[in-house]
């Protein structure tokens, strides 16, 4: 079936520095994909829709300047958690809308998730 | 605006057992309705979906009928295994495929 892949599933990283996670659809194209934030025992949030070849739109109470969505191609998106802190610490996953290809069911499509730990 | 509500967890039952987890929405327009399964340290997983009045989505023995008239898609199995422990969320989408809501998620545990 369609994939939805995110890199890395875990990481460790120093406050103060910067964390990429990539997510990508393995065997479909993705105009749009979407960032969430889960908190221990919580719910997911959604963060912010990724368009291709455009800007991200953040949802309210998301800051823009700190987590840096890029969405280059039709496959890709990257989530980056600049000057990261201790309260940037979550789970984070993306999914993907398959809009085409054999997955072209309007079905979305999530990622294993990201676990960020910021020491 | 849209909303998932479904009930607290955790839900702590014996292999055999009937799951009931209760799920109940508003929404503008039609929704379409999901639920989806998230395994210890993984992502989630649909299970199963609905994507109109009176449907019903199945998987893996699970079952979730919409109710339109109730505003629920309750999920149900009439046997469960320990391999069925995990958090199961509610979902439903109504402003196009992509942007989702989600319910609160409920944990199951299921013992030997």
């Amino acid at each position: 079936g369609a994939v939805v892949s995110q890199h890395p599933s875990r990481v460790i990283c120093k406050s103060g520095t910067s964390v990429k996670i990539e997510c990508r659809s393995l065997d479909f194209q993705a105009t749009t994909m979407f960032w969430y934030r889960q908190f221990p025992k919580q719910s997911l949030m959604l963060m912010a829709t990724s368009n291709e070849g455009s800007k991200a739109t953040y949802e309210q109470g998301v800051e823009k300047d700190k987590f840096l969505i890029n969405h280059a191609s039709l496959t890709l998106s990257t989530l980056t958690v600049t000057s990261a802190h201790p309260e940037d610490s979550s789970f984070y996953i993306c999914s993907a809308h398959a809009t085409s290809g054999r997955a072209g069911t309007g079905e979305l499509f999530f990622g294993e998730g990201s676990r960020l730990t910021v020491l | 605006g849209d909303s998932v509500t479904q009930m607290e967890g955790p839900v702590t039952l014996s292999e055999e057992a009937f799951l009931t987890i209760n799920c109940t929405y508003t929404a503008t327009g039609y929704p379409s309705l999901f639920w989806y399964v998230q395994y210890p340290g993984e992502g989630l997983q649909l299970l199963l979906k609905a994507t109109k009045a009176d449907d019903k989505g199945s998987n893996k023995g699970f079952e979730a009928t919409y109710r339109k008239e109730t505003t629920s898609f309750h999920l149900e199995k009439g046997s469960v295994q320990v391999s069925d422990s995990a958090v199961y969320f509610c979902a439903l989408t109504s402003l196009g495929w992509g942007k989702f809501q989600f319910g609160a998620g409920t944990q199951v545990v299921v013992t030997p």
